[in-house]
């Protein structure tokens, strides 16, 4: 069975820094590309973040780029999202995804997600 | 940037009937459209993939259509569980990803 179990958010004040992390289990981890989907409160889904299985393709939203950096250890079957310069716009819900690509890439399993709230 | 345009934004349906929802995208994704649903406190589970196909585990209550830029997920038969709200993404075009704004569908 697939899994995917999100940590490490909480309250951070802006400007501060936060590194949230996903840990999986139930399939090759190293096979499927990781991604970031966030969602703040009441609002829709935002794609934040791409990485593929190897690391050899790093895509980030126009919104978070050059803040955020997503990683992954594929011998910890983990992925992980330092959130730098963290704004009140930042404030969501931080959904891991896994990514199959069909032509694209498409989200095929979700972990529960890690709220992210930035207030002074 | 696709820009991916739900209708409507609530859409309420009895139980037992079917519920109609659409997605536009600003320029052809070709086929290259999935659906969402989620439920409130819950994350999004994959409904359809390629416009049309069922992910596993989905009912045939649920279908998908559409190519190039209009697109529609018809639910027949709304049950109960089926309330909630549903999301379209595009990834022909990428990056980004992109979603739409969802369609909540309520009881009526």
């Amino acid at each position: 069975e697939v899994q995917l179990v999100e940590s490490g958010g909480g309250l951070v004040k802006p400007g501060g820094s936060l590194r949230l992390s996903c840990a999986a289990s139930g399939f090759t981890f190293s096979s499927y590309s990781m991604n970031w989907v966030r969602q703040a409160p009441g609002k829709g889904l935002e794609w934040v973040s791409f990485i593929s299985g190897s690391r050899s393709y790093i895509y980030y939203g126009d919104s978070v780029k050059g803040r955020f950096t997503i990683s992954r250890d594929n011998a910890k079957n983990s992925v992980y999202l330092q959130m730098n310069s963290l704004e009140a716009e930042d404030t969501a819900i931080y959904y891991c995804a896994r990514g199959t690509m069909v032509r694209g890439i498409i989200f095929d399993y979700w972990g529960q997600g890690t709220l992210v709230t930035v207030s002074s | 940037e696709i820009v991916m345009t739900q209708s409507p934004a609530t859409l309420s349906v009895s139980p037992g009937a079917g519920a109609t929802l659409s997605c536009r995208a600003s320029q052809s994704v070709s086929s290259n459209l999935a659906w969402y649903q989620q439920k409130p406190g819950q994350a999004p589970r994959l409904l359809i993939y390629g416009a049309s196909t069922r992910a596993s585990g989905i009912p045939a209550r649920f279908s998908g259509s559409g190519s190039g830029t209009e697109f529609t997920l018809t639910i027949s038969s709304l049950q109960s569980e089926d309330f909630a709200v549903y999301y379209c993404q595009q990834y022909n075009d990428w990056p980004p990803l992109t979603f739409g704004g969802g369609t909540k569908v309520e009881i009526k």
